[in-house]
């Protein structure tokens, strides 16, 4: 089936610092691609849908500058976290459009 | 947008049939309707769809009544390894939409 690699699985990084989460689909193009956070033992919110060659659509309370989405080929997305902070702390998954939603397996970032 | 609102907790025995039944009271007319699974630390995994009456995989099966404003997703003698949070989606499968994601179902299966 359908197969979306995310990458790294986890990060640890150092205050200030910037992280690049990787978003590939495998077997398929994909135009449109949905970043999403999750903290512990709640539901995934939606931060931003990525769109091949064009801007992606942030949603409301998501701050663009801070997390930088690039969609450059139908194949490729990443969010890259800027001058992280301890509350950028979370899991990140993202997730491409395919008759639906193929989820890669997230990614957790530990800023300390 | 359809919104959803699911059970947040059930329990459950190993080889119990659990049936997850989801509202979406204000589904559009092309929308289907999607339920995943995740386990912690893990992306959503896709377990089936449908747009009306029953859809059965190896895995599960899926009742949507005639109106399409609920939906009841039926596990079949589940295991511990069911243990896992369940959330519905709905939306069209093509055309640009996002997804957004209810509370979810966290489904506890005991021994």
């Amino acid at each position: 089936g359908a197969v979306v690699s995310q990458h790294p699985s986890r990060v640890i990084c150092k205050s200030g610092t910037s992280v690049k989460i990787e978003c590939r689909s495998l077997d398929f193009q994909a135009t449109t691609m949905f970043w999403y956070r999750q903290f512990p033992k709640k539901s995934l919110m939606l931060m931003a849908t990525s769109n091949e060659g064009s801007k992606a659509t942030y949603e409301q309370g998501v701050e663009k500058d801070k997390f930088l989405i690039n969609h450059a080929s139908l194949t490729l997305s990443t969010l890259t976290v800027t001058s992280a902070h301890p509350e950028d702390s979370s899991f990140y998954i993202c997730s491409a459009r395919l008759q639906g939603l193929v989820f890669g397996s997230g990614t957790r970032l530990t800023v300390v | 947008l359809a919104k959803t609102t699911q059970p947040i907790s059930m329990d459950s025995y190993e080889g119990q049939e659990v049936n997850i039944t989801c509202s979406h009271n204000n589904i559009a007319t092309n929308d289907y309707i999607t339920w995943y699974q995740q386990f912690p630390s893990q992306g959503p995994r896709f377990i089936i769809q449908g747009y009306k009456t029953k859809v059965t995989n190896e895995v599960a099966s899926l009742f949507i009544p005639a109106d399409r404003k609920s939906s009841t997703l039926s596990l079949p003698r589940v295991s511990l390894s069911d243990t896992a949070v369940y959330y519905c989606l709905v939306g069209l499968l093509y055309n640009f939409n996002k997804f957004y994601f209810g509370s979810g179902t966290k489904l506890n299966v005991k021994p």
